[in-house]
């Protein structure tokens, strides 16, 4: 129930093409799905993140799309760039129950964007 | 600011082989975590703590001490090394009314 499932594993996009990655989630007690990006050699460092309240929450070329009943969230990354080429990780947490709100990760999609 | 910072960058170990490694944040966070990451498996927590002289255990605590002897100090202490252990480690921390975790660079372990 504590796992978030992230497909793809991998993602090859033409240069302004659209990126879509899938997470999908168990727990229904989640309330905050936020979504990483993190390119070789660094730290993750936060994108964009959404509560289950909304259903889409747009930045830039970034936008999550938030489906609750089928406890799915996804990133659309519009007009792709190779400098959005980096590892993507979807997340999800919980403010009570002793979680402290820690994150739970999928396992990341390497996004490549080809010029 | 600094952000979080981590050190040492890279390290090399033998099994048996005892270490630890230093998260410093300058933001003032109450909250602090050590993740491993290792190829396809993601981000996993190993310890976290929510404010200086308390630690709880992660999803993959075995092998790991963490210490938080000052608020702005986390550190992950290895005491007898295996090769199961290499890895990516990062640190992270974050302000207790807010959900974004800052990360640092990472510090790449290889025990042999």
């Amino acid at each position: 129930q504590q796992q978030v499932k992230q497909s793809p594993q991998s993602l090859i996009v033409q240069k302004g093409g659209i990126s879509i990655i899938n997470c999908a989630y168990e727990n229904t007690a989640f309330d905050y799905f936020p979504w990483y990006q993190q390119f070789p050699g660094k730290g993750p460092a936060l994108l964009i993140a959404i509560r289950p309240d909304v259903s889409e929450k747009k930045e830039g070329r970034f936008t999550i799309s938030f489906n609750k009943s089928a406890k799915q969230f996804s990133l659309h990354i519009m007009d792709s760039q190779p400098g959005d080429s980096a590892t993507y990780f979807c997340a999800a947490s919980m403010n009570y129950g002793g979680s402290q709100g820690n994150l739970i990760f999928g396992k990341g999609t390497k996004l490549s964007v080809k010029p | 600011n600094a952000g979080v910072t981590q050190t040492p960058k890279f390290r090399v170990l033998k099994t048996g082989q005892s270490m630890t490694l230093l998260c410093a944040q300058d933001m003032n966070h109450e909250y602090m975590y050590w993740y491993r990451q290792d190829p396809g498996m993601g981000l996993r927590l190993i310890h976290y703590s929510v404010g200086e002289g308390t630690t709880a255990k992660g999803e993959v605590p075995d092998g790991y001490n963490v210490s938080r002897l000052k608020k702005q100090n986390f550190l992950l202490g290895l005491e007898s090394a295996a090769p199961s252990q290499t890895s990516v480690y990062f640190c992270a921390s974050r302000f207790w009314k807010e959900d974004t975790q800052y990360f640092g660079p990472g510090t790449r372990l290889t025990v042999l």
